[in-house]
């Protein structure tokens, strides 16, 4: 069965800083990946989503990258904002959603 | 884009009844829609895969009597919390995939969420 871990579970930075968030996952036969925000309380927000021939996508300051080989992808947000608060979660596509425990992230002002 | 709905977004209950949770595809039909739950810090859990016109299809340890799933339309997809108890309290998320979809479970839309508190 597919399991998939983020880490860290949580991070506090100041803003304006670069951070990076990562993903595993045990097994490699994946369709896609796709990475979420959750604000407290509410559902998901699809950020971006690679497709597994792909190796990174970007999306204005998020950039997401995927490597298959090892079962890794990592989420880089460029010059973070409060607004960026929030809690992250990875999910690895395969015949279900497969999702991990997320990384809980605190911009300090 | 495709949006999918939920109804009621926050319910509390008395322990024993029954709760009914709707999860609607609005602007396009959605041939499976799927339950998710999570728990306070954990991550959304599969339930169950619901098909239009056919049974709902369980994870493992999920009861189906007590989680009884309805895929009645293209659009529409219930769940109904049968005797609920406290432990059943959790953020309940269905998402919709679109029949242009491929073989992948990409494509999914998800709703804003559910919150059950059971007294």
């Amino acid at each position: 069965k597919q399991e998939v871990t983020q880490i860290p579970a949580a991070l506090s930075v100041p803003e304006g800083e670069n951070l990076v968030l990562n993903c595993s996952f045990t097994d490699s036969a994946i369709y896609n990946l796709q990475w979420f925000r959750q604000d407290p309380g509410k559902g998901l927000t699809s950020l971006l989503l690679i497709q597994s021939s792909q190796r990174e996508q970007t999306s204005g300051r998020l950039n997401a990258s995927l490597d298959k080989s090892s079962g890794r992808s990592t989420l880089y947000i460029a010059a973070s904002q409060p607004g960026d608060s929030a809690t992250y979660l990875c999910a690895v596509i395969g015949n279900q959603f497969y999702f991990g425990t997320g990384t809980s992230l605190t911009v300090i002002p | 884009g495709a949006v999918v709905s939920q109804h009621p977004s926050r319910v509390i209950c008395k322990s024993g009844t029954s709760v009914k949770i709707e999860c609607r595809s609005l602007d396009f039909q959605a041939t499976t829609m799927f339950w998710y739950r999570q728990f306070p810090k954990q991550s959304l859990m599969l339930m169950a895969t619901s098909n239009e016109g056919s049974k709902a299809t369980y994870e493992q340890g999920v009861e189906k009597d007590k989680f009884l799933i309805n895929h009645a339309s293209l659009t529409l997809s219930t769940l109904t919390v049968t005797s609920a108890h406290p432990e059943d309290s959790s953020f309940y998320i269905c998402s919709a995939k679109t029949p242009f979809a491929g073989a992948g479970a990409d494509t999914q839309y998800f709703g804003p969420g559910t919150r059950l508190t059971v007294l």
